[in-house]
């Protein structure tokens, strides 16, 4: 049964610095991963998409890296800003059927000023 | 183009009532999912349809039943809400989309703000 796991639950820094997110996942035969960012009382709004045969994403100050056969995934957040505080979520798509997505429970990221 | 929407926002039920969560999508998307949020436990899918007239169970569907009424709607049904029900409960679409030479496939999913559900 595939699992995902992100450590670590919740992280605080600093304005300005640059920090990595991290996403484990149990078998590696996946079909795309995707890192969500979900603000507090809200719905969850898609920030990367990685397909199984891509190694990395970039969208902004945001770059998503994927090491299928390690099963790791990293979010990398350069120059972080408060308005990155938020929890983020990793999810991974276990088959090209019906875009069933399996997430981790998340890290709740507080970027201080 | 509204995206995704979803009602109530929120709702309290007494054990053994029940009720139905509406979703919509604007985006003319096949596949619609209905997933469950609690603390901890990320979210777990519950059922999804992978096109109008298709329905298929989840991860956690025990207590549910659902409708795909449409190519836009989603419905959730609790026959006789349990307080381990719950929850947040957030609708989601997707369209997966070949492109590409190597013909990879984009399925991004696009969620709803969610419904609040206590059953006491």
């Amino acid at each position: 049964k595939q699992e995902v796991t992100q450590i670590p639950a919740a992280l605080s820094v600093p304005e300005g610095e640059n920090l990595v997110l991290n996403c484990s996942f149990t078998d590696s035969a996946i079909y795309n991963l995707q890192w969500f960012r979900q603000d507090p009382g809200k719905g969850l709004t898609s920030l990367l998409l990685i397909q199984s045969s891509q190694r990395e994403q970039t969208s902004g100050r945001l770059n998503a890296s994927l090491d299928k056969s390690s099963g790791r995934s990293t979010l990398y957040i350069a120059a972080s800003q408060p308005g990155d505080s938020a929890t983020y979520l990793c999810a991974v798509g276990p088959d090209n059927q019906g875009g069933k997505l399996i997430f981790g429970q998340g890290t709740e990221l507080s970027v201080k000023p | 183009n509204a995206g995704v929407t979803q009602t109530p926002k929120f709702q309290v039920l007494k054990t053994g009532q029940s009720m139905t969560l509406q979703c919509a999508q604007d985006m003319n998307h096949n596949s619609m999912y209905w997933y469950r949020q609690d603390p901890g436990m990320g979210l777990r899918l519950i059922y999804y349809s992978a096109s109008e007239g298709t329905t298929d169970k989840g991860e956690v569907p025990n207590g549910y039943n659902v409708s795909r009424l449409n190519k836009r709607e989603f419905s959730l049904r609790l026959e006789s809400a349990a307080p381990s029900q719950t929850s947040v409960y957030f609708c989601a679409s997707s369209e997966a989309i070949l492109s590409g030479r190597a013909g990879s496939w984009t399925d991004t999913q696009y969620f709803g703000p969610g419904t609040r559900l206590t059953v006491l």
